[in-house]
């Protein structure tokens, strides 16, 4: 089954730091782009940015470039998303996302695969 | 950045009811424009693709048009399973962009 599985939900201080996961499974993990979406609470959907797996290369959104790195290791097909000073602002469910059922939908930037999201909460 | 901008922002339907949902973008973004359907708690799913391709296991409710700037999602006859946020997303240039959101309600 192709799917991609988050890590589990965090609590955290505003000043720590924090990664958080995402595993693919049942396709080739490197050969898809993965893309982390922030959906803060009772709000829409922000893309924030997005990795190639295969060479860890990344595109951020202005929002939140500087803010959180994205990286990769292919070796786990796993996917991380990490703060290294952690806001309360941050508090949010982030979802990583893929493409990889369809190479149409690849083709065109769709994100066919969800992984069910993360809560990250940063409260004092 | 291409913004993203849906109306309504949110609509009360009966079941049977044909539900229209537009998306404009601030410059022409071709067909790169994608639509998911997200229900309280849950991932968001992927209907339509391409503005207009419905993706596998999507009833044929479902529909997508337009191109450029201006884009439609419509539900021929909604059903209770089909009450959730519709987001479009375009995927023409980064940062990948998604609409505010459209909530379509029970009336």
């Amino acid at each position: 089954e192709v799917q991609l599985v988050q890590s589990g939900a965090e609590v955290k201080k505003p000043g720590e730091s924090l990664r958080i996961s995402c595993k693919g499974s049942g396709y080739s993990f490197a050969s898809y782009w993965i893309t982390w979406v922030r959906q803060m609470p009772g709000k829409g959907l922000e893309w924030m940015g997005r990795i190639d797996p295969s060479d860890s290369y990344t595109n951020y959104s202005p929002s939140f470039q500087g803010h959180v790195t994205i990286s990769a290791d292919k070796s786990i097909s796993t996917a991380y998303l990490q703060w290294s000073s952690l806001k309360a602002s941050d508090t949010a469910r982030y979802y990583c996302a893929s493409s990889p059922r369809r190479i149409a939908v690849a083709v065109q930037g769709g994100m066919d695969v969800w992984g069910q999201g993360t809560t990250v909460t940063v409260s004092s | 950045d291409i913004q993203m901008t849906q109306s309504p922002s949110s609509l009360s339907a009966s079941v049977g009811d044909r539900v229209t949902i537009t998306c404009r973008a601030s410059q022409s973004i071709s067909s790169y424009l994608n639509w998911y359907q997200q229900k309280p708690g849950k991932a968001p799913n992927l209907l339509i693709y391409a503005a207009s391709s419905l993706q596998s296991g999507v009833p044929s409710r479902f529909s997508g048009s337009g191109s450029g700037t201006d884009f439609t999602l419509t539900i021929s006859s909604v059903q209770p399973e089909d009450f959730a946020t519709y987001y479009c997303q375009q995927s023409y240039s980064i940062p990948r962009t998604f609409g505010q959101g459209t909530k379509v309600e029970i009336e």
